[in-house]
């Protein structure tokens, strides 16, 4: 089973609101990650939690917050978002095994739109 | 600079034909995976199939397989006996190690007509 989560799948917020992206995993990998990806382009890496530690932050604004709270799941917490923000999230994991490289498993994707 | 190159922006195929996505990247790294991830218009980035680099057999998927020339530093992907299904945008991407980016191409849209 290689089966990414992700809720939910469309969402659609103003400028003020505060609103979270979830994605959940159970095939016991210890890497997630989120990518951001705008229409007709590859996927852009935002954050990665490797062993529920963020290890990299790609120089992604503040209003973009990234949460682990356990090894199955991952969070992406909005606030005071703009318009180009508006993209398809998506969220992917990995078992990070440490030394070795490993394939990324993604989640169908959150559809944001920023008014 | 780690980058990965898809020539071809678009492709299209016909039923049951064969085709061939080109991807060539660029890396002075000896150890690294190497992808072809499916993403059609539902949006879903499927692994399609994945190439270790010290290993020269070409890896195959059923109707996917890739020719991997290393010293060229080239990755395509066959698709044969094409379906309908098989249309989506296809990404050519590798990875130097675990837990860090994964380095895409811009991507292929490859057509499949009946």
């Amino acid at each position: 089973d290689t089966e990414v989560t992700q809720t939910p799948k469309h969402l659609v917020m103003g400028m003020t609101n505060k609103k979270s992206l979830k994605c959940e995993q159970h095939m016991g990998h210890r890497a997630m990650y989120w990518y951001k990806q705008k229409a007709k382009k590859p996927p852009e890496l935002m954050f990665v939690y490797s062993y529920e530690k963020l290890s990299i932050n790609e120089s992604v604004p503040s209003r973009f917050s990234p949460e682990c709270p356990n090894s199955s799941l991952l969070n992406l917490h909005l606030h005071a978002l703009q318009p180009e923000d508006s993209a398809l999230y998506l969220c992917a994991s990995s078992q990070a095994a440490r030394g070795f490289t490993d394939t990324q498993y993604f989640g169908p994707g959150t559809r944001l739109t920023v008014l | 600079a780690q980058t990965v190159t898809q020539s071809q922006p678009e492709m299209s195929v016909q039923e049951a034909e064969t085709v061939t996505l080109s991807c060539t990247y660029d890396t002075s790294e000896s150890d690294y995976y190497l992808f072809w991830y499916k993403q059609p218009p539902s949006r879903q980035m499927i692994l399609v199939i994945r190439q270790e680099a010290y290993k020269q057999q070409n890896a195959t998927e059923n109707r996917f397989s890739v020719n991997f020339q290393k010293a060229a530093k080239s990755f395509s992907l066959k698709i044969s006996d094409s379906q309908l299904g098989d249309a989506a945008m296809y990404f050519c991407a590798y990875i130097l190690q675990a837990g860090t980016a994964l380095i895409f191409g811009k991507g292929t849209t490859l057509s499949v007509s009946s």
